[in-house]
């Protein structure tokens, strides 16, 4: 199957401070890529649709100013988490679509914040 | 967003057992998947389902896409260690959007 890979895979940062993940598709072109947060031992949640070279749609109750999410190019996009806070300590995954097939995913982030 | 109903949510069988496990939706879907995700990992997809009755096999493990194409199962055989993880089911209606189901944690005891 297809690769997706993010980076990087695990960060702790200091309150306050922003934080960029980055999601790659690496054998593929990637016109749409999904931001999701996952809490343990629960199922995926969708932050965030990216569509190349567009503004990404964002959820209900997912804040924008908050988690930046840009994607400039058919290969990678990007979520800045900024001025992060304990409570956004969580795991953060990705994933891209080849056409309008299967959804690949990312390996997952696990960021921190102290 | 919408989840999937999945169940059940958790098993707990011997080594060698067969697992079963379901996804069912209040509307249609066109295309069904299956993903199995470790610990800090992220979901790996196992099968892919784009036709209603559609069966299809990846080693021990096989899905089918439901008739009435609100439905979903996936079947492990002669279950083994590894076969421990989280396993999540996504369907995706007309449009570019997925759900995802809630989840089956599976615990294989040797």
């Amino acid at each position: 199957g297809a690769v997706v890979s993010q980076h990087p895979s695990r960060v702790i940062c200091k309150s306050g401070t922003s934080v960029k993940i980055e999601c790659r598709s690496l054998d593929f072109q990637a016109t749409t890529m999904f931001w999701y947060r996952q809490f343990p031992k629960q199922s995926l949640m969708l932050m965030a649709t990216s569509n190349e070279g567009s503004k990404a749609t964002y959820e209900q109750g997912v804040e924008k100013d908050k988690f930046l999410i840009n994607h400039a190019s058919l290969t990678l996009s990007t979520l800045t988490v900024t001025s992060a806070h304990p409570e956004d300590s969580s795991f953060y995954i990705c994933s891209a679509r080849e056409g309008a097939g299967e959804l690949f995913f990312g390996e997952g982030s696990r960021l921190t914040v102290l | 967003g919408q989840q999937l109903n999945q169940s059940p949510q958790s098993m707990f069988i011997q080594e060698g057992e067969d697992v079963s496990m379901n996804c069912t939706s209040s509307s249609i879907f066109n295309t069904w998947l299956w993903y199995k995700q470790d610990p800090g990992e992220g979901p790996v997809l196992l099968i892919a389902l784009y036709k209603a009755g559609e069966l299809t096999s990846n080693g021990r493990l096989t899905a089918q896409f439901g008739i009435t194409r609100k439905d979903s199962f996936l079947n492990i055989s002669a279950s083994i260690p590894s076969d421990v993880g989280i396993y999540f089911c996504a369907g995706r209606p007309i449009g570019n959007q997925f759900y995802f189901g809630t989840g089956t944690s599976l615990t294989v005891i040797p």
